[in-house]
């Protein structure tokens, strides 16, 4: 089992340029979320979704969309990236026991 | 709302030296407790987990954590720390059931130095 797995691992946009951060999980949770980590600010909630096709905001969703159309992928995007985006993302999954497995991150960069 | 306070923002202790790391939590329901860890340039490693029953959990690299209801505390205790253990952790609430699940909500982190 690969886990939970993030691509891109870095990344560097221009402020108005979009892109879709990637996450996968293989093993079948039903929960997926996405956080992002700021220096002193710990893990913040983004998006989440609670099955295929159900997503929901979290603490900080302004700029990003999500969908989920498959158990497996939880893709992250952002629409117009603004240096404020500029941050550490990382995606996890869960099962019923909501302990979270996190992906590897991905560190993106605004310019 | 739910929220997660570590009061602490640094910590450094000698290598052998005991260490406590606070964690207060608000939270409306049934509250499932976690504790993280992530070194320098790394992801976050579960260190351990409350769900229910004994209020003193075990979890791994030697920690404990301890359940303390009537405080909204679950602080993380380690009797006797180790160089490797230089890190920043973070505690982390989520919901029990239906549709508390699929997500958590962490604190802002403790960054432990260890002294040798």
């Amino acid at each position: 089992n690969a886990g939970v797995t993030q691509t891109p691992k870095f990344q560097v946009l221009k402020t108005g340029q979009s892109m879709t951060l990637q996450c996968a999980q293989d093993m079948n949770h039903e929960y997926m979320s996405w956080y992002r980590q700021d220096p002193g600010m710990g893990l913040r909630l983004i998006h989440y979704s609670v099955g295929a096709g159900i997503t929901d905001q979290g603490e900080v969703p302004n700029g990003y969309n999500v969908s989920r159309s498959t158990t497996e992928d939880f893709p992250l995007r952002l629409l117009s990236a603004a240096p404020s985006q500029t941050s550490v993302y990382f995606c996890a999954s869960s099962g019923r026991g909501n302990e979270q497995f996190f992906g590897p991150g991905t560190r993106l960069t605004v310019l | 709302a739910q929220s997660v306070t570590q009061p602490d923002i640094h910590i450094t202790v000698s290598e052998g030296a005991s260490l406590e790391l606070r964690c207060n939590y608000s939270y409306g329901a049934t509250p499932y407790l976690f504790w993280y860890v992530q070194s320098p340039g790394q992801g976050l490693q579960l260190l351990l987990k409350y769900f229910s029953g004994d209020t003193l959990v075990q979890g791994i690299k030697g920690f404990e954590a301890e359940f303390k209801r009537s405080q909204s505390s679950f602080n993380l205790r380690k009797p006797s720390v180790h160089w490797s253990d230089a890190a920043e952790y973070f505690c982390a609430v989520g919901g029990e059931r239906g549709s508390t699940l699929g997500r958590l909500y962490f604190g802002r982190g403790t960054q432990l130095t260890v002294w040798p």
